[in-house]
């Protein structure tokens, strides 16, 4: 069964670094999310993209936020100048329509020192 | 107030037990999603409903849409179905899923 994957599975960075945290949807999904979930605590929705656009965002999601899906194939989140709170775990998924379930990746845990 | 509360928390089973867990909410939804979190982090989905009932193997899970209720059943429940099972819906013209905290359950031998 065709799944979501992201890179890498553990990132460790140094306050203030950018960070890209990577993920491959299933090919022919057209919808991608970033999700967070800081150790602890419920998942947060942070920004959905359809149409090579974000159609979505949340409050999270501030101007040290990015995606990009620049081949086709990659969907990334990109994390300006990363703080401690930015420690969590994210975790991309995608749907091939709007209202259909959602499959997640295996999430990629962030730890800022 | 959060917007999804899922009840217990927590839950120790006995294997072979049936299990409930409740989710409540307070906006109006498109659609209600289980979610099973794995210990290792990794989240699967379960089941998405917008009415009445679906069943796939051993588990079910309801909703009543007036009552803004749903329940996940697990018949005959079995140590491998220890993980985290999170609610989460989708509300009107939004793409985001709002997520309850989960509810930790896990099963002994």
């Amino acid at each position: 069964e065709p799944e979501v994957t992201q890179t890498p599975s553990h990132q460790v960075t140094q306050m203030g670094q950018e960070v890209i945290l990577r993920c491959v949807p299933i090919s022919n999904h057209l919808y991608f999310y970033w999700y967070r979930q800081i150790l602890g605590q419920k998942v947060e929705f942070l920004v959905s993209f359809y149409n090579n656009e974000i159609s979505e965002k949340s409050e999270i999601f501030d101007d040290q936020f990015s995606v990009e899906r620049p081949d086709g194939s990659n969907f990334t989140l990109k994390i300006r100048s990363t703080k401690l709170e930015d420690s969590a775990m994210y975790f991309c998924a995608s749907s091939g329509e709007r209202d259909s379930p959602l499959h997640f990746g295996n999430g990629t845990r962030l730890t800022v020192t | 107030k959060n917007e999804v509360e899922q009840s217990p928390q927590n839950l120790t089973a006995q294997e072979g037990e049936f299990i409930t867990i409740n989710c409540s909410y307070s906006v109006g939804i498109s659609a209600l999603h289980w979610l099973q979190q794995h210990p290792g982090g990794g989240i699967v989905s379960l089941f998405m409903l917008s009415s009445g009932k679906k069943k796939h193997g051993r588990l079910i899970a309801t909703i009543n849409i007036q009552e803004k209720h749903s329940s996940l059943h697990i018949t005959a429940s079995h140590p491998r179905d220890s993980a985290v099972y999170i609610c989460a819906v989708n509300t009107f013209n939004t793409d985001k899923l709002i997520f309850g905290t989960g509810t930790r359950l896990q099963v002994f031998p």
